[in-house]
């Protein structure tokens, strides 16, 4: 069994459409985090989930919506999106704070927003 | 000057080679820097962790640079399946959970 488990895996849909996006963490760990990956570009840090609070929002649009129901699942629910957001989206969890602890990354869902 | 800016490659290597690519940062504070691997169309997967002057694993070096703030990787010998995007990694100043990721450089290994 993977670590963390993201689903789906592809994703296509239009800019009125609502969806989510799930990820489970096995292992345990305390912090789960969204990030966004577009081609060429560095990761960027969406939002970040310790012990179920969030605690950290990077300036994302409204129309990204966390959910983080107990501390092995994450969601992103999507609503009105543009076609500027298709991108990967990872999920990642990690035992403790980062700077001293490695993320372990899903294998992402790529979306396409139409 | 970006936060953390990398060499974006390709890299065209031949098997057996040494490679070596660096990055470098703008925050002098950091403590602890990252070396993550990411195959194509896949997650990134942390290869080393570098706390102090530098780490070694094997036929990967990692060394540190603070004074020109700086880390670079090292691959010796190397093989078909190093082909990957490197991504370099730097803690933000100030937060506790963001990461500062640079855009990778990309390498390919030909046999």
């Amino acid at each position: 069994e993977t670590g963390v488990t993201q689903t789906p895996r592809h994703l296509v849909m239009g800019m009125t459409n609502k969806k989510s996006l799930k990820c489970e963490q096995h292992l345990g760990h305390n912090a789960m985090y969204w990030y966004k990956q577009s081609a060429k570009k560095p990761l960027e840090l969406m939002f970040v989930y310790s012990l179920e609070e969030r605690v950290e929002n990077n300036s994302v649009p409204s129309r990204f919506s966390p959910e983080c129901p107990n501390s092995s699942h994450l969601f992103l629910h999507l609503h009105t999106l543009q076609p500027e957001d298709s991108a990967l989206y990872l999920c990642a969890s990690s035992q403790q704070n980062r700077v001293t602890g490695e993320l372990f990354f899903g294998e992402g869902s790529r979306l396409t927003v139409l | 000057r970006k936060e953390v800016e990398q060499d974006p490659g390709p890299f065209n290597v031949p098997e057996g080679a040494t490679v070596a690519f660096n990055c470098t940062y703008s925050n002098s504070a950091s403590q602890s820097f990252f070396w993550y691997r990411q195959d194509c169309r896949k997650e990134p997967k942390l290869l080393m962790s570098v706390y102090s002057s530098g780490n070694e694993d094997g036929r990967f070096t990692a060394q540190l640079n603070r004074a020109s703030q700086y880390i670079s990787l090292l691959i010796r010998d190397s093989k078909l399946s190093d082909s990957a995007t490197y991504l370099c990694v730097v803690p933000a100043e100030g937060s506790n959970y963001q990461l500062i990721w640079g855009a990778g450089t990309k390498l390919i290994i030909k046999p």
